[in-house]
This record gives structure tokens, sequence and C-alpha cells, in this order.
């Protein structure tokens, strides 16, 4: 069973710029759910992607922007980089449906720096 | 908002039982109760979780409080690798984790 990947595990970008964080879910989970994570921080909900189509977003602004593909994997983009988007962004893969409670299955996350 | 309260630290000697606590008071009936830890500059990774009645893994054991306002981690017997960022969430189905500080237990050689 291979597990949750996200590529690269290292960025670093500069104000105004684009990017484009991509995550593999575990086998057979069809949910893929996107945190940002700053120093010191929990993890924060930006949103979820469940068969294709978002399935619910937490306080984040439009130019966070996603992507779920047939196959389950993701991007996450965010457009118009700010300093403060310098985080850890986590994936986390699960089975929506399967279970009654919510088990997720984080990646290793890549470090955003915004300079 | 994190539904959850935790201690922002503790610390316990290897070997010996790690308690962790967690306030969870206005958790609603369907509800459940989750544990992931976070190694440092890993992503967070389940633990256990819980409805009502105390649960125990191969990894650690949830005893929950018969009004569902409380519960306890507990590592039976911790060693270094247990090191870690602790977060307790209350939460049901598939909704987002909503993750707050948890708690940074270090162990002690």
């Amino acid at each position: 069973e291979t597990g949750v990947t996200q590529s690269p595990t290292h960025l670093i970008k500069t104000r105004g710029q684009q990017v484009t964080l991509r995550c593999s879910s575990q086998s057979g989970h069809n949910t893929v759910s996107w945190y940002q994570q700053a120093l010191g921080q929990g993890p924060q909900f930006i949103f979820q992607y469940y068969r294709e189509e978002e399935n619910g977003r937490g306080n984040f602004p439009p130019r966070f922007s996603g992507l779920q593909f047939p196959n389950y994997s993701s991007e996450l983009n965010v457009n118009a980089l700010e300093l403060d988007d310098s985080a850890l962004y986590l994936c986390a893969s699960s089975s929506a449906g399967e279970r009654p409670y919510n088990e997720q299955f984080f990646g290793p996350g890549t470090r955003l720096t915004v300079l | 908002d994190a539904k959850t309260t935790q201690p922002p630290s503790m610390d316990c000697a290897e070997g010996r039982a790690a308690n962790l606590p967690c306030n969870h008071s206005t958790i609603s009936g369907n509800e459940y109760v989750y544990w992931y830890r976070q190694i440092h500059s890993q992503g967070p990774q389940y633990i256990i979780h819980g409805l009502k009645n105390n649960e125990t893994n191969e990894m650690a054991s949830l005893i929950i409080t018969e009004d569902r306002k409380s519960s306890t981690l507990i590592l039976p017997h911790a060693t270094l690798r247990d090191t870690a960022v602790y977060y307790c969430i209350a939460g049901s189905g598939n909704t987002p984790l909503v993750f707050g500080k948890g708690t940074r237990l270090s162990v002690i050689a």
C-alpha cells in the first residue's frame, strides 16, 4: 500500500508569483484535503476534494485553488503569493463514506518560503 | 476555532506512561474524539479515535469520561521516539479536522 506523497519537498518563491503543489493520495482513497501549517501553529484546513469536486473550504481567499484528478491525485495552486503564505502545506487522503469516522493519512508536506 | 483545549507542553520520563489530557466540553453527540501526533518536520499521524467507549490499539489507549467532556491519551511506555506534538480533535464523519496548537510532549531519557 503506497502512502501519501507530496512534491516538491521544498520550494522558494518571491512575492506575486504563482505556485503549484502536488499530492498523490493513498491507494484506494477518494478524498483529498489540504492544510496550511504556519510555524508553531496547528494545521489549518484550506479545502477538500471528493471525486474531483470541491467539498468544503476553510477561511482562505480565492487565490488558493485546487484540482482533483480522476486518479484522485490533487493539486493546490496559490496565485499572487504573499509573505504570509510561507508555511508547510500538508495533503491528507481519506476514504469518504467507507467509515463513520474520519481517519486521514497525511503526506510529509511541502515547505513553501515566500521572499 | 478548535473545540478542544490541551496543555501546551508536558514532560515524561522514558519508559513511563505518558498521560495527555484534553477538554472537549462542547462536543456533540455524534462527534468523535481523534488523536493525531506530529513528529518534527513530518505530517500528522493518526493515533486513535473514540466515540463513547475507551479504546486501545497498538500505539495508545484512549480514555473518555462518561459525560464525554474530556479524554486522556495514554502512551503506556513512552520512548524518545514519542517526542512530538499531540493534537486532540473533536469532529464527525468526513468533516475537516480542526487542529488547535496541541501538546508538545517531551520524553526525557
